[in-house]
């Protein structure tokens, strides 16, 4: 009964390796997010999609391709992995849509730790 | 360009004080603000939310204020716990649902 769940919990992987990352909400919300929080604990969003439309897109490297199959996943498609995209990647939803709502609340899960040697 | 500042950056208390965590941000057209609550190796826990119309916000031993003109927003926490330590995040939500999260305030509250 996990609202907002990802897997894999930890990734570790070879520097040029393709990987993806998976997030399943079964709140029913309409939007799901990606953030990164870097190594010094900043965390700062990716993108969000709303019904599986792409929404928010924040000066994320072409490398990072995120995929709605359909409102309840959300997953996260990383190709030619760099040192630099180590980092915990939490992903979020939301019951609203993209005009946001002024009590909408955004639920977080428990973040995927990816590490790149 | 949202920016959000926390201060302090980090807070170690004796159990039973209360305290008062800071939260600056520099674009007041939100539709919201909310604080989260993410210990070590966790995830993030909303606290708080407060809506662009209101200037306070209360669940048990929080209390959030608002002032919206003045881009600052302040959690109050009463009668610290040392369940209470972990790192406290303020973010303004804007256009598209977008949150923008500050620095944090690592808090340790001490037996």
């Amino acid at each position: 009964d996990t609202a907002v769940s990802q897997t894999p919990k930890y990734l570790v992987t070879q520097m040029g390796n393709d990987k993806s990352i998976k997030c399943e909400q079964n709140l029913g919300h309409d939007t799901m997010y990606w953030y990164k929080q870097d190594s010094k604990k900043f965390l700062k969003i990716m993108f969000s999609y709303n019904n599986k439309e792409l929404i928010i897109n924040e000066t994320v490297p072409n490398r990072f391709s995120p995929k709605s199959p359909d409102k309840a996943h959300l997953n996260l498609h990383i190709n030619s992995l760099e040192l630099g995209d180590s980092a915990v990647y939490f992903c979020a939803s939301s019951p609203s849509g993209t005009s946001g709502g002024s009590t909408d609340t955004q639920y977080f899960g428990p973040g995927t730790r990816l590490t790149v040697l | 360009k949202q920016e959000v500042t926390q201060i302090p950056a980090a807070l170690s208390v004796p159990e039973g004080e209360n305290l008062v965590l800071n939260c600056s941000f520099t674009d007041s057209a939100i539709y919201n603000l909310q604080w989260f609550r993410q210990d070590p190796g966790k995830g993030l826990t909303s606290l708080l939310l407060i809506q662009s119309s209101q200037r306070e916000q209360t669940s048990g031993r929080l209390n959030a204020s608002l002032d919206k003109s003045s881009g600052r927003s302040t959690l109050y926490i009463a009668a610290s716990q040392p369940g209470d330590s972990a790192t406290y995040l303020c973010a303004p939500t804007g256009g598209g649902n977008k949150l923008t999260f500050g620095t944090g305030t690592q808090l340790k509250v001490e037996l």
